[in-house]
């Protein structure tokens, strides 16, 4: 199993532009959420999904879009990359067991916009 | 979602053990204290989750007193691959809150 994958791992975008970072995982898991991280900052949330078709807004949702059609797939849009959007792009899955906080994480984007 | 409280970084000597305190004042009653561990160019990894007393697995211990406001990490024999940042943190798998963590430097 590859787990979560990310990709890509590296991007420069110039102010603007949009993309797509691309988020996929191979454990069945019907939770996933999009995490962003600022040099020597813990992580905030942007958007996350409980399940196909189901998303919701985090700690951080301006400027970011999701969508989530299948259980394998969420991709984030930037709709128009803003230097405030460099950063390091973290994208997480995670199981319905009860009670259980553990959450799989990729390898993360990291994200410069000029 | 509340966040925790940790000291900002630690300083430790390979085999010792280290103890990391959150502070966690507001938790909710149905909220379990769970940490992460994150080295550079790398997203978090889980370590342990508990919801009250003491849990222990083959990484750590986590030590959780009654009153719930507080909670400690314990790192037995840290080598220094365990130089890292750990997060103590609250919520559900998908919805993490994260605080700074802990910065923690093992040296030899």
């Amino acid at each position: 199993n590859a787990g979560v994958t990310q990709t890509p791992k590296f991007q420069v975008l110039k102010t603007g532009q949009s993309m797509t970072l691309q988020c996929a995982q191979d454990m069945n898991h019907e939770y996933m959420s999009w995490y962003r991280q600022d040099p020597g900052m813990g992580l905030r949330l942007i958007h996350y999904s409980v399940g196909a078709g189901i998303t919701d807004q985090g700690e951080v949702p301006n400027g970011y879009n999701v969508s989530r059609s299948t259980t394998e797939d969420f991709p984030l849009r930037l709709l128009s990359a803003a230097p405030s959007q460099t950063s390091v792009y973290f994208c997480a899955s995670s199981g319905t067991g009860v009670h259980s906080t553990e959450a799989f994480f990729g390898q993360g984007t990291r994200l410069t916009v000029v | 979602l509340a966040k925790t409280t940790q000291p900002i970084s630690m300083d430790s000597y390979e085999g010792q053990e280290v103890n990391i305190t959150c502070s966690h004042n507001n938790i909710a009653t149905n909220d379990y204290i769970t940490w992460y561990q994150q080295f550079p160019s790398q997203g978090p990894r889980f370590i342990i989750q508990g919801y009250k007393t003491k849990v222990t697995n083959e990484v750590a211990s986590l030590f959780i007193p009654a009153d719930r406001k507080s909670s400690t990490l314990s790192l037995p024999r840290v080598s220094l691959s365990d130089t890292a940042v750990y997060y103590c943190l609250m919520g559900s798998s998908y919805k993490l809150i994260f605080g700074s963590g802990t910065r923690l430097l093992v040296r030899p």
